[in-house]
């Protein structure tokens, strides 16, 4: 299977930008996601990046380099509710839109 | 917001017992998964069906049997229930085209005493 790599925690301000990094195995690569979870909620989809380059909605921003197996998010205008955690699930290339979750980034924003 | 649901939300039941997971979505999506989250692990792939009556084991799947005799039904079965199965269960579904994002349930948690 893949592994995801991400920093367990961060801590960034309000008002302010923040980039959570994540890399993954670059054999059968087959596209990348990001979610993010509130405490005692479920995921929800932020952005999905298969070819190179930066995604951008909003205030989230998506990032992948396929040849360097590393993708980040980019969060702006940092804003309480943003505390949360970040996943980058990536897709297997086996089929059936399995995919592979690391433990995800836990970000924490101080006023 | 894609339209699955998932049954009971909250369950604490003791070592040995059977426990059924109900997951029911209202898109039509062909894959549906089962998922469990514990701290420390992140989410982990337990059983994944890829249509009716089409299932297949991921990567935790001891312990866990799952059936779907209707598109929108997918069941997670505990045959008897230990206590590390303790956890957050999540199920997920799939369109299987565009994009290919998942979209989950709001969770079950489960205690096994």
């Amino acid at each position: 299977g893949q592994n995801i790599d991400q920093p367990t925690e961060m801590t960034a301000t309000e008002g302010a930008i923040v980039q959570i990094n994540c890399t993954y195995q670059t054999s059968g690569f087959n596209g990348l996601f990001w979610y993010q979870q509130h405490a005692g909620e479920a995921p929800t989809f932020l952005s999905y990046n298969v070819l190179d380059g930066l995604e951008e909605k909003g205030r989230f921003s998506s990032f992948l380099s396929r040849s360097k197996g590393y993708s980040y998010l980019l969060l702006k205008e940092l804003q309480m509710k943003d505390s949360a955690s970040y996943l980058c699930p990536q897709r297997d290339s086996g089929g059936y839109q399995k995919v592979t979750f690391g433990t995800g980034t836990k970000l924490q924003v101080i006023p | 917001d894609a339209g699955i649901t998932q049954s009971p939300r909250h369950k604490v039941t003791e070592t040995g017992t059977p426990v059924t997971l109900r997951c029911h979505q209202t898109e039509n999506h062909r894959y549906m998964y089962w998922y469990r989250q514990d701290p420390g692990h992140g989410l982990r792939l337990i059983h994944y069906s890829y249509g009716v009556k089409d299932t297949d084991k991921g990567e935790v799947s001891d312990g866990y049997s799952v059936s779907r005799s209707k598109t929108e039904d997918f069941l997670l079965t505990l045959e008897s229930a230990t206590s590390s199965q303790t956890s957050v269960y999540f199920c997920a579904i799939s369109e299987g085209v565009k994009g290919n994002e998942q979209f989950f349930g709001p969770g079950t948690r489960l205690t096994v005493l």
